[in-house]
């Protein structure tokens, strides 16, 4: 059991590139999360997937925001055209749903984005 | 929509004393969790302790313990024998449970800055 892991760690780019983040989640984990964490504040939630299927998306991922989980195993979050705005850390988590601890999500270190 | 409300942007403990971290939340659900995270500087969120709103008795975990009142909706934690490694933010959480049909997302507080002096 490796944790969650998140690539890259951190991303600099100029305002209206396309960013993509990485998570591999923790290896027999069917949930998995992505939350935005800006300076001062707790995360938000973005978006989960169970398996391959993203089951619920925050209003807060605009059409800007995209992400995917093929083959339910490890998930990209692309970010089209960034802004200022965008410049957060992007947490990623997973959970094993169907047992008792299922309720835990394990987080990742993040990827921390910044846009210049 | 629930909300959850951590009132004490920073707080400070001398090594070995007790501190208290405060945390209300609003919700219409009557079945929910209730979570402590701890995230070190620079490193990864990890769960401090939970708390499942159908339990009347309060969680502990080691030097970690809540106080939960489900009719005030406040949820504070409690760390004993304060050690140099507790220092980091702490966020409180709210989550919904599946037999509320609700989302499986974690509702976070804006956090508290804890500060452990040697």
């Amino acid at each position: 059991d490796t944790g969650v892991s998140q690539d890259p760690r951190h991303k600099i780019t100029k305002r209206g590139q396309n960013v993509t983040f990485r998570c591999d989640p923790i290896s027999e984990h069917n949930r998995l999360y992505w939350y935005r964490q800006t300076l001062g504040q707790g995360p938000e939630f973005l978006t989960y997937f169970q398996n391959e299927a993203q089951l619920e998306k925050s209003r807060l991922l605009s059409d800007r925001f995209s992400a995917e989980r093929p083959k339910g195993s490890f998930s990209t979050l692309e970010i089209q055209r960034t802004e200022q705005g965008d410049s957060a850390m992007y947490l990623c988590a997973s959970s094993l749903k169907g047992t008792v601890l299922s309720y835990e999500q394990y987080f990742g270190p993040g990827t921390r984005l910044t846009v210049t | 929509a629930q909300t959850v409300t951590q009132s004490q942007p920073e707080m400070s403990v001398q090594e070995a004393e007790t501190v208290t971290l405060s945390c209300t939340y609003d919700t219409s659900e009557s079945d929910y969790y209730l979570f402590w995270y701890k995230q070190p500087p620079s490193r990864q969120m990890i769960l401090v302790i939970r708390q499942e709103a159908y339990k009347q008795q309060n969680a502990t975990e080691n030097r970690f313990s809540v106080n939960f009142q489900k009719a005030a909706k406040s949820f504070s934690l409690k760390i004993s024998d304060s050690q140099l490694g507790d220092a980091a933010m702490y966020f409180c959480a709210y989550r919904s449970t599946y037999t509320q049909g609700g989302s499986e997302k974690l509702v976070f507080g804006k956090g508290t800055k804890l500060t452990v002096n040697p």
